[in-house]
């Protein structure tokens, strides 16, 4: 089974909204959780990543809120432009390991 | 700057034919590994290989193999292609000496098993 789920499956927003995707993991092992953005046609690329030292990582319009009590963490999209429209996976790794465990993956749609 | 480049783009193969997907990168990475990509699955994990001259299994290994040919390659090979084995499939690498390092993706290769 899956180690990292990631909801929803899917979302609409508006241009000028907010994107909000939410992963969850059980393994208190992870220490190393990326965000991963693909395009159609396109292979997955490293868009932010976090270490569980910080609650919150910020680059541009992109943040990360993590709660490792409740060990979830999840994704903000501030003022959601059409050219993020794409889907988003999350991931998590152990110290020590070199193997990511995605999400399932989420479909960000922004409408114009 | 070419980074992780996989070839074929696309395929399709018949029931119980064999094929073998390659991929290099010119980034030089330790780390490669094969993912396939399912609706609704994410990236699972097929192969990884830490360094060069070894490999290891990851999630979903049944049916395939792999060759880590030198520090530049990493290919995957399906001896006996089922149609379960439809998929997207990508191509990484990264840097590795130190674990929790950026992971860099191919475009994919489409397959389709009929």
């Amino acid at each position: 089974q899956q180690q990292v789920k990631q909801s929803p499956q899917s979302l609409i927003v508006q241009k000028g909204g907010i994107s909000i995707i939410n992963c969850a993991y059980e393994n208190t092992a992870f220490d190393y959780f990326p965000w991963y953005q693909q395009f159609p046609g396109k292979g997955p690329a490293l868009l932010i990543a976090i270490r569980p030292d910080v609650s919150e990582k910020k680059e541009g319009r992109f943040t990360i809120s993590f709660n490792k009590s409740a060990k979830q963490f999840s994704l903000h999209i501030m003022d959601s432009q059409p050219g993020d429209s794409a889907t988003y996976f999350c991931a998590a790794s152990k110290n020590g390991d070199y193997k990511l465990s995605f999400g399932a993956g989420t479909t960000v749609t922004v409408r114009a | 700057n070419a980074g992780v480049t996989q070839t074929p783009k696309f395929q399709v193969l018949k029931t119980g034919q064999s094929m073998t997907l390659q991929c290099a990168q010119d980034m030089n990475h330790n780390s490669m590994y094969w993912y396939r990509q399912d609706p609704g699955m994410g990236l699972r994990l097929i192969y990884y290989s830490a360094s060069e001259g070894t490999t290891d299994k990851g999630e979903v290994p049944n049916g395939y193999n792999v060759s880590r040919l030198n520090k530049r390659e990493f290919s995957l090979r399906l001896e006996s292609a089922a149609p379960s084995q439809t998929s997207v499939y990508f191509c990484a690498s990264s840097e590795g000496r130190q674990v929790n390092t950026e992971a860099f993706f191919g475009q994919g290769t489409r397959l389709t098993v009929v």
